[in-house]
């Protein structure tokens, strides 16, 4: 389908690790996005993946690719009350245009 | 770099009247999305411009939604009449390729 889905809710303890994941749609997309919305704040580009990697990690956040499931996982370690948030996952489905196809959102609460 | 500037960040209108949302993309972008935002719906694309040309409005609610881009610095999105149902938060943002879209803070539009 045209659809990129996402779990709505993730709640951890702060200190735990946060895996939010996210499955996609379009095998041939090149880049896979996450992003990051505070409220009342627009969304703030995270971090993102060349579909040619497995793996990208900075700092605290890593991200997992598995392709043949069309699979994407965003990993926040040290969780702080400060990651509570609506995380987008994203796949690019045009790109010269750079348009996103992204899902639902996951809102992370983070409980101290 | 200043991102992606939207105005006004608020907007109150009341029903019937034509609302005027404008966009400033990063310079050096060539392409330029317009979202909008609810708790009902969530983010939806409404249309996206690549080179000031515009490639997909497929996401423009109704007749009473328009968009220009008359040069690269600059795009507005028109709504006229306005309706209630069009109370939302409207996002402007910009990419250059496939480098990830960069999101502008929005602009709360409130039709009574």
């Amino acid at each position: 389908g045209e659809d990129v889905e996402q779990s709505l809710f993730l709640s951890v303890r702060e200190g735990d690790s946060s895996v939010i994941n996210c499955t996609y749609t379009d095998s041939s997309s090149t880049y896979l996005y996450w992003y990051k919305q505070e409220p009342g704040a627009g969304l703030q580009l995270l971090t993102y993946i060349f579909s040619n990697m497995d793996m990208k990690q900075d700092q605290r956040l890593t991200v997992l690719l598995n392709k043949k499931d069309k699979h994407l996982s965003l990993r926040i370690a040290d969780t702080q009350t400060g990651d509570s948030a609506i995380y987008f996952c994203a796949e690019i489905r045009d790109n010269q245009g750079g348009k996103l196809i992204f899902g639902q959102g996951t809102e992370l609460s983070v409980k101290p | 770099d200043a991102g992606v500037i939207q105005s006004p960040r608020h907007e109150v209108t009341e029903m019937g009247q034509e609302v005027t949302l404008r966009c400033k993309p990063i310079s050096g972008h060539n392409s330029l999305f317009w979202y909008r935002q609810t708790m009902m719906r969530g983010l939806e694309l409404l249309i996206y411009f690549n080179n000031n040309v515009p490639i997909d409005d497929s996401g423009m609610p109704e007749d009473r939604f328009s968009a220009k881009m008359p040069n690269a610095s600059f795009s507005t999105l028109k709504i006229q009449p306005s309706e209630p149902r069009d109370s939302a938060v409207y996002f402007c943002a910009s990419s250059n390729r496939g480098l990830g879209q960069f999101f502008g803070p929005g602009t709360r539009l409130t039709v009574l």
